[in-house]
């Protein structure tokens, strides 16, 4: 299994710019999110997903969209890059067992918005 | 309200010393989890452990242990005889209730980072 795998690992946006970031899991999990990580203040959830075709939004969903068409694949869209969504984006999955869930995380991507 | 802190920042030892990084949470759910995750340098978080809010008992493993405690509303992470590999930030998190129901609800400390001197 490649586990959770994230693409690009780098990107140069500038302001005003639109992109996709793409987040894919070989796992069979119902469970995907985003997460994005500013220094000093831990991870914050974006968007998630309880199964295919079902989104919600997080602590932080402003500017970014979701859309869950299979459960492999959950991209985070970004409709128009702002400087303050400058920050280092991971995806997470996770199975459900009652008390024994455990979340994967993808590499991250690093996202510069200039 | 709900609350994860890491006061440390930072901490760096030598190695083979011992490190205890502290997590103090905050909730008024009786049934909650709590996490530890790594991040190595190479920047994806490694999960570590998972406790829920009935089971007190400590865990070891290996050079590894966790310390809960509801009295104090405590989660420290110990690592005995700390190695180069050891460096890394680690975070502590809290989700509340059932997944189904409150997957929105996983919050994460800020992070320790920690650093072994070789």
């Amino acid at each position: 299994n490649a586990g959770v795998t994230q693409t690009p690992k780098f990107q140069v946006l500038k302001t005003g710019q639109s992109m996709t970031l793409q987040c894919a899991q070989d796992m069979n999990h119902e469970y995907m999110s985003w997460y994005r990580q500013d220094p000093g203040m831990g991870l914050r959830l974006i968007h998630y997903s309880v199964g295919a075709g079902i989104t919600d939004q997080g602590e932080v969903p402003n500017g970014y969209n979701v859309s869950r068409s299979t459960t492999e694949d959950f991209p985070l869209r970004l409709l128009s890059a702002a400087p303050s969504q400058t920050s280092v984006y991971f995806c997470a999955s996770s199975y459900s067992a009652a008390y024994q869930e455990t979340q994967y995380f993808g590499p991250g991507t690093r996202l510069l918005v200039l | 309200a709900q609350k994860v802190t890491q006061a440390q920042t930072e901490i760096s030892v030598v190695e083979k010393e011992d490190v205890t990084l502290d997590c103090v949470y905050e909730t008024r759910d009786t049934t909650y989890y709590l996490f530890w995750y790594k991040q190595p340098p190479s920047g994806e978080l490694v999960f570590l452990i998972r406790r829920n809010s009935f089971d007190e008992q400590n865990e070891i493993s290996g050079r590894y242990s966790w310390n809960f405690q509801k009295s104090t509303s405590s989660f420290n992470f110990t690592i005995t005889a700390s190695q180069v590999v050891d460096s890394a930030v680690y975070f502590c998190a809290l989700r509340l209730g059932e997944m189904k129901t409150s997957y929105d609800k996983v919050i994460f400390g800020p992070g320790t980072s920690l650093s072994v001197i070789p």
